[in-house]
């Protein structure tokens, strides 16, 4: 089953900020953030490993409620740049052949306007 | 420089025949996989292999096929009984541990004429 990310879209003006959200009903061992353009392949944000888990990259940063299976996405002083759609992949906890298989959410669509 | 190769970027597909798109990778990465995305949606994993000769079945297989001969190389046939096949196609590849980063490729776009 798919993990539930909302909102389905964000729209902002250059400077604001965003959170993102990723809910999954499986105990997950990891979640993943990816940003897409339109056309394009899919971006590496960042990966959470750990239960309560932060990460940041620039000025885009992520948590992960193990407790939860839930995940944020951060994104603040938005850029101009930061337009595209968000996804998380998440990465169940059982093992064997789900080692590395990830699931992803259907997409956050962010617009940054100037 | 070591990465991920997809072709065609552009597939158009006649009623009736099956189309095979290319994926091939440098990374020396054991797991391959192919997901498809429909507008506003997201990626949904159709076959994944993490050996050679061997591959198993994602969310949505029904309709394709695909062969892993090679470490290297992953096709997707698209077959004529995937009666919806316009989308956007990304294969990816990864090694086999716990947290790690797909690569992905830059995508075919398959269209039925």
């Amino acid at each position: 089953q798919q993990p539930v990310q909302s909102p389905q879209a964000v729209i902002l003006r250059e400077g604001e900020d965003a959170v993102i959200n990723c809910s999954s009903s499986k105990a997950l061992y990891s979640v993943h953030w990816y940003r897409q353009k339109h056309g394009e392949a899919p971006v590496f944000l960042m990966i959470l490993l750990k239960g309560g888990e932060q990460k940041g990259h620039e000025k885009i940063s992520a948590s992960f409620n193990e407790k939860k299976q839930q995940s944020s996405l951060y994104l603040t002083a938005s850029q101009l740049s930061y337009s595209g759609t968000y996804f998380c992949g998440t990465e169940e906890r059982a093992g064997g052949t789900s080692y590395g298989k990830l699931t992803f959410g259907q997409g956050t669509i962010l617009t940054v306007h100037p | 420089d070591g990465g991920i190769t997809q072709s065609p970027k552009y597939l158009f597909r006649k009623e009736g025949q099956n189309v095979t798109l290319s994926c091939e990778q440098n990374l020396n990465h054991d797991a391959m996989y192919w997901y498809r995305q429909d507008p506003g949606q997201g990626l949904r994993l159709i076959y994944y292999s993490q050996i050679v000769n061997d591959f198993q079945k994602g969310d949505i297989a029904e309709g394709y096929s695909v062969s892993r001969e090679k470490k290297e190389s992953f096709p997707l046939t698209v077959t004529s009984a995937q009666k919806n096949p316009t989308a956007f196609y990304l294969c990816a590849s990864s090694r086999i541990v716990r947290g790690e980063k797909l690569f992905f490729g830059s995508g075919t776009q398959l269209s039925v004429l």
